[in-house]
């Protein structure tokens, strides 16, 4: 069985600002890692993922995250945020193999201030 | 465009009742999913089928069914034995490719309330 553990539940950040969120995850099997976006009342939306190769995946909208296995991590980073960035963010991990669906972390508000 | 197609957007239920949640995806994936989310939980696997007239329970499959029929096709029935049933329901699709796992494609959700 995998989890995954979204560290902050709230990131405010000023506009322009750089920002990372947070993602650890724990699992017995080697993963795959997701981060998908949500805005109000909408679906699910993939910002980006990792299956192999490349510990630094880059996404949609100029976000990307860098797995790091000794660390069990995945964060999602982005170097200038804009106000259209804000959103719900969702880690997620699938055990290698696994044919049931992904586990999901809590999620993370990312907030942008003008 | 292909995509997943849920509805109805908003479903209001009384207690004791059984509703149906459609979803229905156009992408030609094997597998089919379905999700709760409530507010600071993430979200939750209900139910999930990887070929036509099989599915397995998720993690919270209590008060829930589902078939399929068709490929295209993946309805959930929350029943009156979902004590708690008002929440955020989203359906999902993936293709199954032997060795890799394939992103999931997420409707855009059913919100189910109670009267």
């Amino acid at each position: 069985a995998q989890s995954v553990t979204q560290l902050d539940s709230q990131v405010p950040v000023f506009e322009e600002a750089p920002v990372e969120l947070r993602c650890n995850y724990s699992s017995s099997v080697s993963v795959y890692l997701f981060w998908y976006v949500q805005y109000p009342n909408q679906g699910l939306q993939l910002l980006l993922k990792y299956l192999s190769g490349s510990t630094l995946v880059k996404g949609i909208n100029g976000f990307e995250a860098e797995f790091n296995k000794s660390q069990t991590s995945f964060h999602l980073r982005k170097p200038s945020v804009h106000i259209s960035d804000t959103a719900e963010y969702f880690c997620a991990v699938k055990g290698e193999g696994g044919a049931d669906g992904l586990t999901f972390g809590k999620g993370t508000h990312l907030i942008i201030q003008p | 465009d292909g995509g997943i197609t849920q509805s109805p957007k908003y479903l209001f239920r009384k207690e004791g009742q059984n509703v149906t949640l459609s979803c229905e995806q156009n992408l030609n994936h094997d597998a089919m999913y379905w999700y709760r989310q409530d507010p600071g939980q993430g979200l939750r696997l209900i139910y999930y089928s990887q070929i036509v007239n099989d599915f397995q329970k998720g993690d919270i499959a209590e008060g829930y069914s589902v078939s399929r029929e068709k490929k295209e096709s993946f309805p959930l029935t929350v029943t009156s034995a979902q004590k708690n049933p008002t929440a955020f329901y989203l359906c999902a699709s993936s293709r199954i490719d032997r060795g890799s796992n394939q992103p999931q494609h997420f409707g855009d959700g059913t919100r189910l309330s109670i009267l």
